[in-house]
C-alpha cells in the first residue's frame, strides 16, 4: 500500500525568500505524484503532477517540483515566495488498489510567510 | 461547467441520524473519491469508486457507505452519524488518476 510522508508539519518563510517542502512516499512501483495547495476555508487546487518522464515538473503559481527515485521523494519548490503564497500544501501519492486506482495524501504542511 | 458539486456545504446531527452527503461531477470523470478532513491528519479516502458500479474502501472506510449507480453522482451516507464523524468531507473527480478536482466540501458536525 502506499503511502506518504511530510516532515514539516508547518514551516515560516520571508516574503521573497526562496522555499522547500518536503515530501517522502512509499510505494512498490513508480508511482504517481502530486502537489495541491489549501487556501484558508478553500478546497483543495491542483499544483503540479508527475507521471513519467522528466524528473523535474513545473506547475502553476511558479512552483516546482523534482521526483528523486533513489530518495523516494518529491519535494516541492519556489524560488520567491508571495504573501498570497501562505496555505496549507499537501502531497500526495497514487497508484493502483483492489478496487482501482486511489490517491492518498500526507498529513499536510502549513506555510506561513512573514513580511 | 460547475464541476464537482457538494451538498449541503454545512449540516449538524445528532449522534444516531443518518443523512446522504451529495457529490456531482459534470466533466464526465471515472474516478470519483470522498476524503475527510481532520485537523492534523490531512486528507483520509474513505472511498472511492473508478466507474459507474465499481467502489472500494478507502482508508477509513467504516461508518460509511457509497454507490456509483451514474458515472456523474457519488453519494456517500453516513448509517448512525458519532461525534468522531464530524469533520470537513471533500468530493474529488478525476480523469483516469491526472490529478482531482475537488468540491467545496461539507462540514459536518455531530453533536
Amino acid at each position: 500500500a502506499q503511502s506518504v510522508t511530510q516532515p514539516d508539519i508547518h514551516i515560516t518563510v520571508s516574503e521573497g525568500a526562496s522555499l522547500e517542502l518536503r515530501c517522502n512516499y512509499s510505494y512498490g512501483a513508480t508511482p504517481y505524484l502530486f502537489w495541491y495547495v489549501q487556501s484558508p476555508g478553500q478546497g483543495l487546487q491542483l499544483l503540479l503532477k508527475y507521471f513519467s518522464g522528466d524528473t523535474l515538473v513545473q506547475g502553476i503559481k511558479g512552483f516546482e517540483a523534482e521526483f528523486k527515485r533513489s530518495q523516494s521523494s518529491f519535494n516541492l519548490r519556489k524560488p520567491s515566495v508571495h504573501w498570497s503564497d501562505a496555505a496549507e500544501y499537501f502531497c500526495a501519492v497514487g497508484a493502483v488498489g483492489t478496487g482501482g486506482f486511489k490517491t492518498i495524501f500526507g498529513a499536510g504542511t502549513r506555510l506561513f510567510v512573514k513580511a | 461547467n460547475a464541476g464537482v458539486t457538494q451538498t449541503p456545504k454545512f449540516q449538524v446531527l445528532k449522534t444516531g441520524q443518518s443523512m446522504t452527503l451529495q457529490c456531482a461531477q459534470d466533466m464526465n470523470h471515472e474516478y470519483m473519491s470522498w476524503y475527510r478532513q481532520d485537523p492534523g491528519m490531512g486528507l483520509r479516502l474513505i472511498h472511492y469508486s473508478v466507474g459507474a458500479g465499481i467502489t472500494d474502501q478507502g482508508e477509513v472506510p467504516n461508518g460509511y457507505n457509497v454507490s456509483r449507480s451514474t458515472t456523474e453522482d457519488f453519494p456517500l451516507r453516513l448509517l448512525s452519524a458519532a461525534p468522531s464523524q464530524t469533520s470537513v468531507y471533500f468530493c474529488a473527480s478525476s480523469d483516469r488518476g491526472f490529478g482531482y478536482t475537488f468540491g467545496s466540501g461539507t462540514r459536518l458536525t455531530v453533536v
